[in-house]
C-alpha cells in the first residue's frame, strides 16, 4: 500500500504570513511530487511539481523535496485570502501511470 | 475549447436509473483517468487508460463500466448506484512516458445517489 499523508488541518495563518504545508510518502522509489490547489466545489489545479531533491520555487510558492526523509513541503509566502483552499499532495512512483493523493490540507488566510 | 471537460457538472439518479459521464481532453495527452472524490478521503483511482487500452481497474465494482472510445474521450456508464457512491467523480488526463507530466482535471461531475 503505497501512502500519501498530510495533516489534514485546517490551517490557519494571517494574511502576509508563510503557510507551510507538509507531505510525507511511504514508497521510497517515488520519482516525481506534485502539489495541487484545490477551492471548494471546484477540482483540484497543479500548482507546481518537484522531482530533484531541494527547493524550487515559482513565485510565492516553494515546494522542497527530501527523499532520504521521504517529505515534500509546500511553502506560500506573502499569504493571500485568494489561497484559502485545500492543498492536496500527490506522488507518481517511479514506474506506471499511478498518482497516489493525500487527503489534503486544508488553508485559510485571515484577512 | 481547451483542457479536460466534462459532462454533466450536476446529476441526481435513483438507485435502478443508467447513467453515463462523460470526459473530453484537448491537450493532446495519451492517458486518461477517473478518480473518485469523497469528504474526508484521498482521491480514489478508479480507471486508467493509456492508447484506449485500459491499465488499470483498482478493484472497482461491476456497476461502474468505463469505455474509452479513443484518446480524447472516456465515459463511465453508471448502474444500479447504491447512495455511498454519491461523491465528485473527476476525470484527468496526461501524457504517458513522459516525466513529470501532472495530471490535469475536468471541472468534475457531482453525483448524487438517491
Amino acid at each position: 500500500q503505497k501512502e500519501v499523508e498530510q495533516n489534514s488541518g485546517p490551517l490557519s495563518v494571517p494574511e502576509g504570513a508563510i503557510a507551510s504545508l507538509n507531505c510525507t510518502y511511504s514508497d521510497r522509489g517515488s520519482q516525481s511530487f506534485f502539489w495541487y490547489r484545490q477551492y471548494s466545489g471546484k477540482s483540484p489545479e497543479l500548482i507546481m511539481f518537484i522531482y530533484s531533491n531541494g527547493d524550487k520555487e515559482d513565485g510565492r510558492f516553494t515546494a522542497q523535496l527530501n527523499k532520504a526523509s521521504q517529505y515534500v513541503s509546500l511553502l506560500i509566502r506573502d499569504s493571500q485570502p485568494s489561497d484559502s483552499a485545500t492543498y492536496l499532495c500527490a506522488v507518481q512512483p517511479n514506474t506506471g501511470n499511478q498518482f497516489y493523493f493525500g487527503t489534503g490540507t486544508s488553508l485559510t488566510v485571515i484577512p | 475549447e481547451t483542457g479536460v471537460t466534462q459532462t454533466p457538472r450536476h446529476l441526481v439518479m435513483g438507485m435502478t436509473n443508467k447513467k453515463s459521464l462523460k470526459c473530453e481532453q484537448h491537450l493532446g495527452h495519451n492517458a486518461m483517468y477517473w478518480y473518485k472524490q469523497s469528504a474526508k478521503k484521498p482521491l480514489e483511482l478508479m480507471f486508467v487508460y493509456n492508447f484506449k487500452e485500459q491499465t488499470e481497474n483498482n478493484s472497482v465494482p461491476s456497476r461502474f463500466s468505463p469505455e474509452c472510445p479513443n484518446s480524447s474521450h472516456l465515459f463511465l456508464h453508471l448502474h444500479t448506484l447504491q447512495p455511498e457512491d454519491s461523491a465528485l467523480y473527476l476525470c484527468a488526463s496526461s501524457r504517458e512516458g513522459q516525466n513529470n507530466s501532472p495530471l490535469h482535471f475536468g471541472n468534475g461531475t457531482r453525483l448524487t445517489v438517491t
